[in-house]
């Protein structure tokens, strides 16, 4: 049973076009949810995350939108640039902090 | 500060060989841990270790063994390699739960090949 589910799996977008990456989970007992950004030949690294106490954070460009009823959580990257285009991955931890990973979405912003 | 460090870059092995993956830490962190990455399949969790001396497996911990004899090392051994097992490694540290960040910090990952 995946227990965090990813959409979509690719995104192509327009520079300053705003890409939304979806997350689903299942457990409710999971309580922070982390975004992490990997480049092509790098170890993925964290951009932003949130816990279920609030339904948005905003960090520069990044924001993260948590419903916690619908146990969903989305990405938003305002004003994409060409060196946005990465591989994100959403995941989900409890309480003994072990993260559990989306499969990926593949971020191509376009000039 | 060199972060997350693992060697080798780059491995090609023939099935039955083995072999021994090195992650190395220099933020004092507890907690390690080891996930391959697939195409498509996201990162999944080899085996993890809370403290010198702990191991326990994580979601696909067949065909690996793992060690943390130092605080700031973690080794992920595969006895003998299968194809199956052809995949990026990567290892990641984070401070203990409670230490203020649930940040996990990733090193630059280990391609292992196995024909």
């Amino acid at each position: 049973q995946q227990q965090v589910k990813q959409s979509p799996q690719s995104l192509i977008v327009q520079k300053g076009g705003i890409p939304i990456i979806n997350c689903a989970y299942e457990n409710t007992a999971f309580d922070y949810f982390p975004w992490y950004q990997q480049f092509p030949g790098k170890g993925p690294a964290l951009l932003i995350a949130i816990r279920p106490d609030v339904s948005e954070k905003k960090e520069g460009r990044f924001t993260i939108s948590f419903n916690k009823s619908a146990k969903q959580f989305s990405l938003h990257i305002m004003d994409s640039q060409p060196g946005d285009s990465a591989t994100y991955f959403c995941a989900v931890s409890g309480s003994q902090g072990n993260l559990i990973f989306g499969k990926g979405t593949k971020l191509s912003v376009k000039p | 500060n060199a972060g997350v460090t693992q060697t080798p870059k780059f491995r090609v092995l023939k099935t039955g060989q083995s072999m021994t993956l090195l992650c190395a830490q220099d933020m004092n962190h507890e907690y390690m841990y080891w996930y391959r990455q697939d195409p498509g399949m996201g990162l999944r969790l080899i085996h993890y270790s809370v403290g010198e001396g702990t191991t326990a497996k994580g979601e696909v911990p067949d065909g690996y063994n793992v060690s943390r004899l130092k605080k700031q090392n973690f080794l992920l051994g595969l006895e003998s390699a299968a194809p199956s097992q052809t995949s990026v490694y990567f290892c990641a540290s984070r401070p203990e739960a409670g230490g203020g960040t649930d940040t996990q910090y990733f090193g630059p990952g280990t391609r292992l090949t196995v024909l």
